[in-house]
């Protein structure tokens, strides 16, 4: 089965500027998560969704917004960029279930000028 | 809310001395645990984890985890440490009812030759 996959892998965005960023799950996973990589603050859980629906959300401001498609796949978007949004991006699919193992895509990382 | 300590931020070993990283969870009810390696600029992958099997979890690259719910652990361990090991690694969990997973900040291990 092919991984996890996201596009693009690098992106360079200004300030203000708005972004989405695509993850294709592998085949048969139904669960999308998305994290926010920094070097600072680790690892952070932005949303999951599942069969189409957010099932659980992080804290982060309403600027970042997710949503999954009927195929699985799924986009996040990132409006008004700030300095502080550049990051590793990282993608995760499952079946969904909770003692299922996340697996994780390359990421995409976003530079914000 | 769940929460993840890796003792521990940065770890050195000489290359074929044991490798011990730490890692202690928060919860009443033994969770789901995972220990996930990442390389430079690669997303996470999956070493092993722990689902209420066997507390005696093996992985893959010759890594190992035991659960102990006494002390509500889950250190990872390797008898010998490889050049090739040299990462960073991180310890999740989840909940039994749970959509979200909970990392640790990370154990940057280096290898000295």
């Amino acid at each position: 089965k092919a991984g996890v996959t996201q596009t693009p892998r690098y992106l360079i965005k200004t300030r203000g500027q708005q972004v989405t960023l695509s993850c294709s799950p592998i085949s048969g996973h139904r669960s999308v998560s998305w994290y926010q990589q920094t070097p600072g603050q680790g690892l952070q859980f932005l949303f999951e969704y599942f069969s189409e629906t957010q099932r659980n959300k992080g804290n982060f401001p309403g600027r970042f917004s997710g949503r999954q498609f009927s195929n699985s796949r799924s986009e996040m978007n990132v409006s008004t960029l700030e300095l502080g949004d550049s990051a590793l991006y990282l993608c995760a699919s499952s079946q969904g279930g909770a003692r299922e193992t996340q697996y994780f895509g390359p990421g995409t990382r976003l530079l914000v000028l | 809310a769940q929460s993840v300590t890796q003792l521990g931020s940065h770890v050195s070993v000489s290359e074929g001395a044991l490798v011990l990283l730490r890692c202690n969870y928060s919860s009443s009810v033994p969770p789901y645990l995972f220990w996930y390696v990442q390389y430079p600029n690669q997303g996470l992958q999956l070493l092993l984890k722990y689902t209420s099997a066997a507390t005696l979890v093996k992985g893959i690259n010759g890594f190992e985890a035991e659960f102990k719910k006494s002390e509500t652990s889950f250190h990872l361990t390797k008898p010998s440490a490889h050049m090739s090991d040299a990462a960073e690694y991180f310890c999740a969990v989840r909940t039994l009812t749970g959509n979200q997973f909970y990392f640790g900040t990370g154990t940057s291990l280096t290898v000295i030759p």
